[in-house]
């Protein structure tokens, strides 16, 4: 299909180790989006990708959070020595173009488990 | 501190009944998009509403942007099991590009 994809579905690591998750975006789009989304709670904004642009990085929850995009498109959100609460599912989204208007299609997400 | 507060968190009624579920913050917003995420998959977008007071329909979906845009409601008449799944409220502040989501409600509808 057409749509964000992203890999791994599932990844069950251990405490301390890095891991790194990978999102192909809708082809054309020049917006991406990584979330985080906990049990019970609602999203929360990671970091974006606009074309060539610096990412806005506010988001990630600290310095063990990083994530690159390669040519405009795939991109890979790392998280080294992983905690806990680093436990999640991490959505990735793409958009035709930044802003809050715009729709962003969402992919089905990456469920981390750190054990 | 949520940005964005849903409520109820949790909402199981029977086929057939009517719904509406809230949105609320104490700030404003230049938009506000509603999405539905269903288990092992993504949200998505139902619809964005940009104007205060602005009411959209989708079939049997009414949203409600408030009109100091500040809260929306959503309001679902004659529930179908289809309609099961996670809401979400997202919303964007005037000059950001990254959305805020809601805390979500969780809605069950029974056969």
């Amino acid at each position: 299909g057409a749509g964000v994809s992203q890999s791994p579905s599932n990844k069950v690591t251990e405490k301390g180790k890095d891991v790194e998750l990978r999102c192909d975006p809708i082809s054309g789009h020049t917006a991406l989006y990584w979330y985080r989304q906990s049990l019970g709670q609602g999203l929360e904004f990671l970091i974006y990708f606009q074309g060539n642009s610096a990412p806005d990085k506010s988001g990630l929850p600290s310095d063990r959070f990083s994530a690159e995009r390669t040519g405009g498109s795939v991109s890979t959100l790392t998280i080294q020595r992983t905690q806990q609460e680093d436990s999640a599912v991490y959505l990735c989204a793409s958009s035709l173009s930044l802003g809050g208007q715009v729709t962003q299609y969402f992919g089905p997400g990456t469920r981390l488990t750190v054990l | 501190t949520q940005l964005l507060e849903q409520s109820p968190q949790f909402l199981s009624i029977q086929e057939g009944e009517n719904l509406t579920v809230y949105c609320n913050s104490s700030s404003v917003f230049s938009s506000l998009q509603w999405y539905r995420q269903e288990p092992g998959e993504g949200p998505v977008l139902l619809v964005t509403v940009v104007t205060g007071g602005e009411v959209k329909k989708l079939k049997r979906l009414t949203f409600q942007f408030g009109d100091a845009r500040k809260d929306s409601s959503l309001h679902i008449t004659a529930a179908q099991p289809g309609d099961t799944g996670l809401y979400l409220c997202a919303a964007n502040q005037t000059g950001a590009n990254n959305l805020f989501f809601g805390t979500g409600t969780r809605l069950t509808v029974i056969p």
